[in-house]
Formats: structure tokens, C-alpha cells, sequence
């Protein structure tokens, strides 16, 4: 199985600041990837898929990037919206795998 | 609009069954994979396996292979869980998911069903 590692399980940022998270597949995913946002007993929502392709109404600010096995999601300006868990999920091979996920929140 | 609206919370004792449904709205159901996802309360998502809404063949993960079934009422726009012989462990929140692409990624997610497992 694939395995994902998402850094850091969690982090905390002001309004405006820039938020990096990471993921880690432990094979080469061939840009597979996805990232999804997830509010407290809400499903989740795609955000990125493709590594780096803006899944369609997701603000401007969210960005994906990344290859091989690195892959990095990045809030350019925190919102108070953007408060949630991140989760990662490859899609190349079955089974599907997620990262652990990353608590954001407000500072 | 595209709209995947599962059945309602379950509360269930060990050994017994429950099914939940998964009704697709707003495109053509079986243009598109179902797929199962489990999370567990306070963890993480955790993918269950999927099923071709064509053919009507399910695909599980391991940890899901012999006391789940996905099926269909295609007619209906439906997909359904059944877990049998509940356990504890088996609490948790269940969603279905659009699937999308030739990398199986989820655009669209029902709301999520939570089975609760309780003597």
C-alpha cells in the first residue's frame, strides 16, 4: 500500500499569513493527489486535484504544487474560513490512501 | 445540482445490521464510480472500497472484505452500505463519494452517516 505522510499535524496561523502543508507518498504518485478540507461534522471538500489543479469555486488562494513523492498545499493569505483539517488522499493505486490530516487554526 | 444525501443516524447493538443508502441527484449515476470512506470519531479517513455504478461490481479494501457489501438500486440512483454482525469498532461516521478521473480522487461527498455500535 501506498502510504501518506502529512506534515505537521497541526499549526496555528494569523489572518493573513502564508500556510504551507505537506504530504509525503511513500512511492512515486505521478502527480495523483488530492487535498481536502474538512469543518467539524461537515464532509469533506475537495480543494486540489491533480497535485496542482484548483478544483472548481475553491478561492484563489489555495494552492497545490509538487511531483514524484513530495507534494505541498499552500494557503496564500489565512481566512477565518480556512480553519479545518487538511487531508491529502493519492489516487494512482488501490487502495486509496489518505495522510493523517492537519488541523489549521487561527492563532 | 450535483447532490449525493445519505440515510439518517443509526444507533445499533453488537451482532446486529444496518444499511445505509447514498441517493445520487443532478448527473448521471452510472457515468461515475461510488466510493465508501470510513472515519472514525476523532480519526482520520479511512477508504472502504467502491463500487461500478455500470456494472454493478464492488471492489473492497481488506479491512472491509467480508462483513460489508456495496450495492445498487441503479434504477433509484442509490448506492448502499451494508455492514453485518456489527462490532464496537465499526462506530463511526460512513460517507459515500463521487468518483472522478483516471487517478480516483472525490468531488462530491454525501453528508455522512454515523453508526453508532452499543450494548
Amino acid at each position: 500500500d501506498i502510504q501518506m505522510t502529512q506534515s505537521p499535524a497541526s499549526l496555528s496561523a494569523s489572518l493573513g499569513e502564508t500556510v504551507t502543508i505537506q504530504c509525503r507518498a511513500s512511492e512515486d504518485i505521478y502527480s495523483g493527489l488530492a487535498w481536502y478540507q474538512q469543518k467539524p461534522g461537515k464532509s469533506p471538500q475537495l480543494l486540489i486535484y491533480g497535485a496542482s489543479s484548483l478544483q472548481d469555486g475553491v478561492p484563489s488562494r489555495f494552492s497545490g504544487s509538487g511531483s514524484g513523492t513530495q507534494y505541498s498545499l499552500k494557503i496564500s493569505s489565512m481566512q477565518t474560513e480556512d480553519e479545518g483539517v487538511y487531508f491529502c488522499q493519492q489516487g494512482l493505486k488501490y487502495p486509496l490512501t489518505f495522510g493523517s490530516g492537519t488541523k489549521l487554526e487561527i492563532k | 445540482q450535483i447532490q449525493l444525501v445519505q440515510s439518517g443516524p443509526e444507533l445499533k447493538k453488537p451482532g446486529e445490521s444496518v444499511k445505509i443508502s447514498c441517493k445520487a441527484s443532478g448527473y448521471t449515476f452510472t457515468d461515475y464510480a461510488m466510493h465508501w470512506v470510513k472515519q472514525a470519531p476523532g480519526k482520520g479517513l479511512k477508504w472502504m472500497g467502491w463500487i461500478n455504478t455500470y456494472t454493478g461490481k464492488p471492489t473492497y479494501a481488506d479491512d472491509f472484505k467480508g462483513r460489508f457489501v456495496f450495492s445498487l438500486e441503479a434504477s433509484a440512483s442509490t448506492a448502499n452500505l451494508q455492514i453485518s454482525n456489527l462490532k464496537n469498532e465499526d462506530t463511526a461516521t460512513y460517507f459515500c463519494a463521487r468518483g472522478i478521473g483516471i487517478a480516483a480522487l472525490f468531488d462530491y461527498w454525501g453528508q455522512g452517516v454515523m453508526v453508532t455500535v452499543s450494548s
